[in-house]
């Protein structure tokens, strides 16, 4: 019973990159969360998905970030044009229908470096 | 604005001794949850409380949800180095709000 996957484990870019991290959630749950994880900080919401649709994403930034959730395959957040400032762990989790968010899987995350 | 305050920030104490760790909040969330990161791993979900006043037990962790549901508070008895870790909470208010964690670590 496989849990929450995420790839590339860790992911390294130059300035100007475009970066993409993949996330399968955990068999039969439909909703997947990005979250971000700065050093010394909290996990930061990001955007909170369904199956082809986009829910919340009130933690995305206005730019450069965007998330999607296709009907086949795993749940894609691409970076564009990173940054310094977007070296950081970005982890998702995915929750089961019923638990309303309340109770949420975490994947082992994707560390990002910018060169 | 830092919705879920949690004390201490870090805790070093030996193997055998209680402890407790808080996560405090002026806002009012449906349910709360703990969970455990270890460096280089995600959060692992240790227990969600939803009732105020709610107290819920994992072996040697006790977890308490105040009678408000604005708080709650983790205690561990007779720690064990394998508690080493992360202890983050995080609050449900649509999304998960979380705290910015206690860093426990148990020296043998």
């Amino acid at each position: 019973n496989a849990g929450v996957m995420q790839n590339p484990r860790h992911l390294v870019r130059r300035r100007g990159q475009e970066a993409r991290l993949r996330c399968s959630p955990m068999k039969g749950h439909s909703h997947v969360y990005w979250y971000r994880q700065l050093p010394e900080e909290g996990l930061k919401f990001m955007v909170y998905l369904q199956k082809e649709n986009i829910i919340d994403e009130s933690g995305m930034p206005k730019e450069r970030f965007s998330a999607e959730f296709p009907k086949e395959g795993p749940s894609i957040l691409r970076i564009q044009q990173v940054v310094r400032g977007d070296s950081a762990a970005y982890f998702c989790a995915s929750s089961p229908l019923w638990s309303g968010g309340n109770e949420q899987f975490f994947g082992p995350g994707t560390r990002l470096t910018v060169l | 604005t830092q919705l879920l305050e949690q004390s201490p920030q870090f805790l070093s104490i030996q193997e055998g001794e209680n402890l407790t760790v808080y996560c405090n909040s002026s806002s009012v969330f449906s349910s709360l949850q703990w969970y455990r990161q270890e460096p280089g791993e995600g959060p692992v979900l240790l227990v969600t409380v939803v009732t105020g006043g709610e107290v819920k037990k994992l072996k040697r962790l006790t977890f308490q949800f105040g009678d408000a549901r604005k708080d709650s508070s983790l205690h561990i008895t007779a720690a064990q180095p394998g508690d080493t870790g992360l202890y983050l909470c995080a609050g449900s208010q649509g999304n998960l709000i979380f705290g910015k964690g206690t860093k426990l670590s148990v020296k043998p």
